[in-house]
């Protein structure tokens, strides 16, 4: 199973918003309403900001957000802050396994 | 709270094997498989894949199958990765995470695999 697409880079300005898209196929992201995205800082462990496409665990700042249309999830970081520069990865339930996409940078400039 | 808590860096010669452990506490462990995922330096994540703690089923993702095995001990709500014929490119850190909505995660076990 291949990896989900996602953009290398992004990055943006504090306050500025930033989407980075996760793109699969039909028998992933496009059938499965189970994405998750996950901000990781190198050496710690990976922290879900969404979850099931849109869903926010508590304590997550609501400047998050998750979508998805057809084989494309999106998430969303509004109002960017410094502490928000790490990896992101998106990862999709495909019937019997899951997929992890590439990983998106994001810098706060 | 959940929390699933992992057995320290092991440094392994290449042929060797190695056992990495993943405690969860805070549920019933029986209720959620346990997935495992690696992160190979430089590389992004990587589901190596997961075992149902109900019925210690597995199923391991493609590149993951014949030397990577799961197994557990429910007495003491433990997963357990092993990897055997260690060969340095199985250097990475490896993660365990509770596959419920969100996953819960552990903090990772760095394998090095170094002659």
């Amino acid at each position: 199973q291949s990896a989900l697409t996602q953009p290398p880079s992004a990055s943006g300005s504090p306050g500025q918003s930033v989407t980075i898209s996760c793109t699969g196929t039909s028998s992933d992201v496009g059938t499965y309403d189970f994405v998750s995205w996950y901000q990781h800082h190198p050496g710690k462990a990976p922290k879900v900001m969404i979850y099931e496409v849109t869903k926010r665990p508590s304590g997550v700042p609501d400047r998050f957000s998750g979508s998805k249309s057809g084989n494309t999830a999106s998430l969303t970081v509004s109002g960017l802050q410094a502490e928000d520069e790490a990896d992101y990865y998106c990862s999709s339930y495909a019937g019997s396994n899951y997929v992890f996409g590439s990983g998106t940078k994001v810098t706060v400039l | 709270q959940v929390q699933l808590v992992q057995s320290g860096s092991e440094l392994k010669t290449p042929g060797a094997s190695v056992k990495v452990s993943c405690k969860a506490s805070g549920y019933t462990f029986t209720s959620y498989a346990i997935n495992w995922v690696r992160q190979a330096p430089g590389q992004g994540l990587e589901w190596v894949g997961w075992i149902a703690t109900n019925t210690g089923n597995p199923a391991y993702a493609q590149d993951f199958t014949g030397r990577f095995v799961f197994s557990l001990d429910t007495s003491v709500s433990t997963a357990y990765l092993q990897i055997t014929s260690l060969k340095p490119e199985d250097t990475a850190v490896y993660y365990c995470a509770r596959d419920s909505s969100a996953w819960v995660w552990g903090q990772g076990t760095l394998i090095t695999v170094s002659s």
